[in-house]
């Protein structure tokens, strides 16, 4: 199975706090893509790292890559309560193009 | 431009009838994809399509699902002989080449009575 699997499943943290939420998987990997969903926005994509990248940044949001331990991380600086919302991370894996989600974190930001 | 279009945005149906999903991809997009989400549940994959090439039909989960994709753009996905545990959000979603950042629609809400 290409299923990322998040934890946390639930995180719950004060408005301006970091959240980090961690992904494991078990196939081989061609890119791990983070999606959120909340129930304004629907299904958002949010970053792709590659296989042979090791962190990657995008505003307030930083993703690490382990391939020696099949795990990624999801760093969330300075949090917003609009950040609330169900984080996925996908597996896009170097065999079989069958992307399968897991159940996510859900993170929930107080005001 | 616009984005991932899909309709209609709820459907309620009888068991044992036939729904038709449809699901407008962003123009340019080879690959579409479509899952369904049960209530609570995280996202399943049911089927791909990538350009010209056979979809992968094999997240189908069961005989009565069926999809296709006219022109590789436009697709539907059919559910016949509905029963109450089809009864999910069917999301649709697209992206340039396989395996880059996918593109949601809103997704449709199915209830089956």
């Amino acid at each position: 199975s290409q299923q990322g699997e998040e934890d946390p499943q639930a995180l719950s943290i004060q408005e301006g706090e970091n959240a980090t939420m961690n992904c494991s998987y078990k196939t081989s990997i061609n890119n791990l893509q983070w999606y959120r969903q909340n129930s304004g926005r629907g299904l958002v994509h949010l970053i792709l790292i590659r296989s042979n990248e090791r962190e990657k940044h995008s505003g307030r949001l930083r993703v690490t890559l382990d391939t020696s331990k099949k795990s990624s991380s999801l760093l969330i600086t300075a949090s917003r309560a609009a950040d609330t919302a169900s984080y996925f991370c996908v597996n896009s894996g170097a065999g079989s193009y069958q992307l399968t989600f897991g159940k996510g974190t859900k993170l929930s930001v107080i005001p | 431009g616009a984005g991932v279009s899909q309709s209609p945005s709820n459907k309620v149906t009888e068991k044992g009838k036939d729904v038709e999903l449809r699901c407008d991809p962003i123009s340019g997009h080879t690959a579409l994809y479509w899952y369904r989400q049960s209530l609570g549940q995280g996202l399943e994959f049911l089927i791909y399509f990538q350009g010209n090439s056979a979809p992968d039909k094999s997240g189908l989960p069961s005989d009565r699902f069926s999809a296709e994709r006219t022109g590789g753009s436009v697709s539907t996905l059919t559910i016949q002989r509905t029963q109450q545990e089809d009864s999910a959000v069917y999301l649709c979603a697209s992206s340039l080449m396989i395996r880059d950042e996918q593109f949601f629609g809103p997704g449709t809400r199915l209830t089956v009575l």
